[in-house]
This record gives structure tokens, C-alpha cells and sequence, in this order.
């Protein structure tokens, strides 16, 4: 089974402090993705990856970076932690574009 | 991508057949319809996908109308398990991004 690991389930950061999510997939997939989930407003894409050093801008980027070293881990940063950052955060891969993708089990992470 | 419109909700009793509705009324002739559940406090998971055909996995049976306009999610026996929310999702499947929507909340009672 494809395994979709992030590192933390929950996690509380300070306003202004910078945040690291890491999330690491097992099954050699090419395609990572960061979402976040928020109530009412349903998944929304932040940053997305291709291949390895490569990131493409999803809907809302903004607040956001992420980092593709090595071909398993996809990290989202946070430069500055803000308390409008507080939510859900998945993470997803799937082996290339045509397939479907596998979730972790999220990071809640609460900014205050 | 195009869009979908999904019921905010539905229910179903335990051990009958759940048909979970959506329409793509803008589906283009590249898209795939993909179905994804979320349990609470969990991941989503991948259900489901088809492009004209019918399909049907070991969870799931997939039935797209003939002008692609709509399709339906079929839960054969539903359980207690399948309560969770179910995001229908239109997209290119060379380089498509998975845009999740509403999606429909099922709770299945005993």
C-alpha cells in the first residue's frame, strides 16, 4: 500500500515563527501536493510539485513556500507563522499526472 | 477544470444501496470524473474514476450518463463506515489538479 507519511498529526506554533511540515511517500511517486482544509471552505491547493526541485503555485500560495530535494519529501514552509494559517494541512502524491493521488492523515497545525 | 455541483448532504440506511449524485454540466471531452470520500479526521481517499464508461471497483460502482453531463456514485451495500464526505472531482488527467469542492456529506444510520 502506498504510504503518504507527514510528520506531525498536531502541532502549535507562535505568530511569527517559522514552520516546517514535512511529508514523505514511499512509493517513489513524481507528483506531490500540499492542500489546506479549512470548515466551509472545503480542500484548497497551495503548492503542488512535479519532479524533483520543481513547484508550481496553486490557488493560494500566498504565506506559503515548499521545498522538493529529494524525490520521496515535499516540505511546506511557513516564512512567518500568522494566526489565518491555523487549519488542517494534507498532504498528497500520486505517481504521475494521470493517477489518482494518496492522502496523509493531515497535520493540524494552530497558530498562536 | 470544470466545475461540479454535489448535494450538501444525503442519508441512507445501513445495508441499502447509496447513489450519491453530481453534475458537470461543463465537462469537456478530457476530463475524467474522479470521486475522493473523507472520513472525519482523516486523509480523503481515492474511490473512483471513469471518463464515459461505467465502472466499478471493489468499493464502488461508477455510472456517467451519455452526454457526460452528470454522474452518480453507487455504494452497493452501504455500512456504518461509509459515513464520510463525498467530493466528485472534474479534471484533465494529464497534469490536472484536483480541485475539491463541497462535496456530500452521507451518513448512513443503522
Amino acid at each position: 500500500d502506498v504510504k503518504v507519511t507527514q510528520s506531525s498529526r498536531y502541532l502549535v506554533k507562535r505568530t511569527g515563527e517559522k514552520v516546517f511540515l514535512e511529508c514523505v511517500q514511499d512509493m517513489d511517486h513524481e507528483n506531490m501536493f500540499w492542500y489546506r482544509q479549512d470548515p466551509g471552505l472545503g480542500l484548497r491547493l497551495i503548492y503542488f510539485s512535479y519532479d524533483v526541485k520543481m513547484k508550481e503555485k496553486g490557488d493560494i500560495p500566498e504565506g506559503y513556500s515548499v521545498s522538493r530535494e529529494k524525490k520521496e519529501r515535499f516540505s511546506l514552509i511557513l516564512e512567518s507563522a500568522s494566526t489565518n494559517q491555523t487549519s488542517m494541512y494534507l498532504c498528497a502524491s500520486s505517481l504521475n499526472r494521470q493517477l489518482e493521488a494518496f492522502f496523509g492523515q493531515g497535520t493540524r497545525l494552530t497558530v498562536v | 477544470d470544470a466545475k461540479t455541483t454535489q448535494p450538501p448532504s444525503m442519508d441512507c440506511a445501513e445495508g441499502r444501496a447509496a447513489n450519491l449524485p453530481c453534475n458537470h454540466s461543463t465537462i469537456s471531452g478530457n476530463e475524467y470524473v474522479y470521486w475522493y470520500r473523507q472520513i472525519h479526521s482523516q486523509g480523503p481517499q481515492y474511490i473512483i474514476h471513469g471518463l464515459k464508461n461505467n465502472e466499478t471497483n471493489e468499493m464502488a460502482s461508477l455510472i456517467i450518463t451519455e452526454d457526460r453531463k452528470s454522474s452518480t456514485l453507487i455504494l452497493p451495500h452501504a455500512t456504518l463506515r461509509d459515513t464520510a464526505v463525498y467530493y466528485c472531482i472534474v479534471r484533465v488527467r494529464e497534469g490536472g489538479k484536483l480541485i475539491f469542492g463541497q462535496g456530500t456529506e452521507l451518513s448512513v444510520k443503522p
